[in-house]
Formats: C-alpha cells, sequence, structure tokens
C-alpha cells in the first residue's frame, strides 16, 4: 500500500519563506504532486515532480528527492491569501491514479 | 470552458435512501475520479475509470457504485445510504499523459442522517 507522511499544520508570518515537507512509502512510484485547498473549495494543482531535483513555479518551487522518498514545497514570500491546506500526492500505476496525504494547514499571520 | 461540474452540490440523506451524484467534464479527458474528503484526512479514492465504459475500484469502494456511459459524465451512485458516507465528495479529471494534472470539481457535500 501507500503511505505519506507531512505535518497537519505550520505557521509561518506575512513575507516569510516555509517548507512543508512529505515522505512517503509506496509500491510503484511514478512522482509526487503538490496541491492547494482553501477551506470549503476544491484542490488546486501547485506542481509535479517526476524527477529529483528542484521544480520552481512563481512563489512556489518543489523538490523531489526519490532515493530518500521526500519531497518538500517551499513557498516564499508569504501572503495571507496563502492560508490554506496543502497535500502531497503520489503518483502511482496506470490510470494517473493519486494517493493523497492528510494535508498541512498553513496559517499565514500579520 | 467549464472545466469539472457537480451537482448536487449539497444533500441530505436519511439512512437507506439511495442517490446519484454526477460529475460532467468539459475538457475531454479520459480519466475521471471520484474521491471522499473526511475532516483530517486526505482524499481517498472511491472510483476511477480510464475511458467510457470503463470503472475500477480505488482506496474505499464499499458502498458505492460508479459508471461512465459517456466520456464526459461519471456517475457516483450510493444504493444505500449509511451515516459513515457524510463526507465531501470531489470529483476529478484527467488527460492520459502520466504528466497530466487532475483538475477537480467544485465537490458536494452530503450528509446521512
Amino acid at each position: 500500500g501507500q503511505s505519506l507522511e507531512q505535518p497537519s499544520e505550520v505557521t509561518a508570518v506575512e513575507g516569510a519563506i516555509v517548507q512543508i515537507n512529505c515522505t512517503y512509502q509506496t509500491s510503484g512510484f511514478y512522482g509526487l504532486s503538490w496541491y492547494q485547498q482553501h477551506d470549503g473549495g476544491a484542490p488546486t494543482f501547485l506542481s509535479y515532480n517526476a524527477l529529483d531535483g528542484l521544480e520552481e513555479t512563481g512563489r512556489f518551487s518543489s523538490f523531489l528527492s526519490r532515493s530518500d522518498s521526500y519531497g518538500y514545497l517551499l513557498l516564499q514570500e508569504l501572503q495571507m491569501k496563502d492560508s490554506a491546506s496543502y497535500f502531497c500526492a503520489v503518483r502511482t500505476g496506470g490510470g494517473n491514479k493519486l494517493t493523497f496525504g492528510t494535508g498541512t494547514q498553513l496559517k499565514v499571520e500579520l | 470552458n467549464a472545466g469539472v461540474t457537480q451537482t448536487p452540490k449539497f444533500r441530505v440523506l436519511k439512512t437507506g435512501q439511495s442517490m446519484t451524484l454526477l460529475c460532467a467534464q468539459d475538457m475531454n479527458h479520459e480519466y475521471m475520479y471520484w474521491y471522499r474528503q473526511d475532516p483530517g484526512m486526505g482524499l481517498r479514492l472511491i472510483h476511477y475509470s480510464v475511458g467510457e465504459g470503463t470503472t475500477a475500484k480505488g482506496e474505499v469502494p464499499d458502498g458505492y457504485n460508479v459508471s461512465r456511459l459517456k466520456k464526459q459524465n461519471f456517475l457516483l451512485g450510493l444504493e444505500s445510504a449509511a451515516p459513515s458516507q457524510t463526507s465531501v465528495y470531489f470529483c476529478a479529471s484527467s488527460g492520459f499523459s502520466s504528466t497530466d494534472t487532475q483538475y477537480f470539481g467544485p465537490g458536494t457535500r452530503l450528509t446521512v442522517l
């Protein structure tokens, strides 16, 4: 089966940098995705890493180390609107299926 | 483009009642998925489909059935609802490339009394 671990809650101040870690155990691995979900909203895609290394998209970056079964999401220049839940998800097998972690609630404070 | 739409947005059922949730996508995606999300837990895959006329079980399929009669639609059925099925249900769709992302609908909040 699959299991993912990420912190349940992270708090940071506006303008700061925050890193959300994700470790996974899975049989069959194609890549690691990150999704953002605001309260009452739908998950929205942030980034995807299939290979080791860093992917950068604006203020957000995501890193993957396949040998360590580890990845992280880095959010820079935090804004109040970044307060949301962030989910890592592993892509395994056919059908582009995803197995999600339990999510990290990020609170951005003034 | 509307993307992924779900109906209804909210529903209250009594134990034992049945209902169908409808998901529609206008992105011509091959793959479609149904998830449930409970407090403190991530999204869990119920069933998915890799093409019209095909369905497969996900992580938590018991108590649910699905059908994909048309490429753009994916239906989730509850034949005899139970309080344990109280949850928020999300539908998603994806292209068939391994780098394609999943796009989610707005969700259906279901309460079973």
